[in-house]
């Protein structure tokens, strides 16, 4: 079966760091992507892994376990504007379709 | 930047009706998609399109479902007998990537429909 796991909401503090996990139990494995939705907005991209390791773009950073079927996305130097929700997805091995996880609500407070 | 482009934003159709929702893709883009969103729950995948023919679809994707690509730049969905529960945000999506390369989904602003 697909499973994708992440914490439904998080809150945190104007300029402060945040750390969004996301586990996952897929058929197959093709990559993992973050994405960041605004309330009625398309998902945008944020970062990619497919092998293990840290990728960093700027305040943004993602890290990805594979054995451990784990990721996290990390948020640093948070502004207001990064109150959103952020969607854990992974791409399947045989074809192009991303399974979404259910999104992890960030509210960062002043 | 170039952009998926999705029309209309919002739909509302009566139970029963035929909708098409419209998808301009990224020119130079050869895989699309569409993803549905029903409000609070998480975006669900319908169908990939490659080569002018369906490369895969989810359970979701029944036979009141299809897609086309009219022209060299439309990206079509057509839901034929409305229901209920087809209220939901529809997005467009395309890529360049094909599989074991990295690339991503550029996602379009979505069409809300509502059925009543």
């Amino acid at each position: 079966g697909q499973n994708i796991d992440q914490p439904t909401e998080m809150t945190a503090t104007e300029g402060a760091i945040v750390q969004i996990n996301c586990t996952y139990q897929t058929s197959g494995f093709n990559g993992l992507f973050w994405y960041q939705q605004h309330a009625g907005e398309a998902p945008t991209f944020l970062s990619y892994n497919v092998l293990d390791g840290l990728e960093e773009k700027g305040r943004f950073s993602s890290f990805l376990s594979r054995s451990k079927g784990y990721s996290y996305l990390l948020l640093k130097e948070l502004q207001m504007k990064d109150s959103a929700s952020y969607l854990c997805a992974v791409r399947d091995h045989n074809t192009d379709k991303l399974i979404f996880g259910t999104g992890t609500r960030l509210q960062v407070f002043p | 930047e170039p952009e998926v482009t999705q029309t209309p934003s919002h739909q509302v159709t009566q139970m029963g009706q035929e909708v098409i929702l419209r998808c301009v893709p990224i020119s130079n883009h050869l895989y699309f998609y569409w993803y549905r969103q029903i409000l609070g729950q998480k975006v669900e995948f319908l169908v990939s399109f490659y080569n002018n023919e369906i490369s895969e679809k989810s359970e979701i994707f029944d036979d009141q479902f299809s897609v086309e690509r009219p022209d060299g730049s439309n990206f079509t969905l057509k839901i034929r007998s409305t229901k209920l529960e087809d209220s939901a945000m529809y997005f467009c999506a395309s890529s360049t990537g094909t599989s074991g390369t990295y690339y991503e989904q550029y996602f379009g602003p979505g069409t809300r429909l509502t059925v009543t």
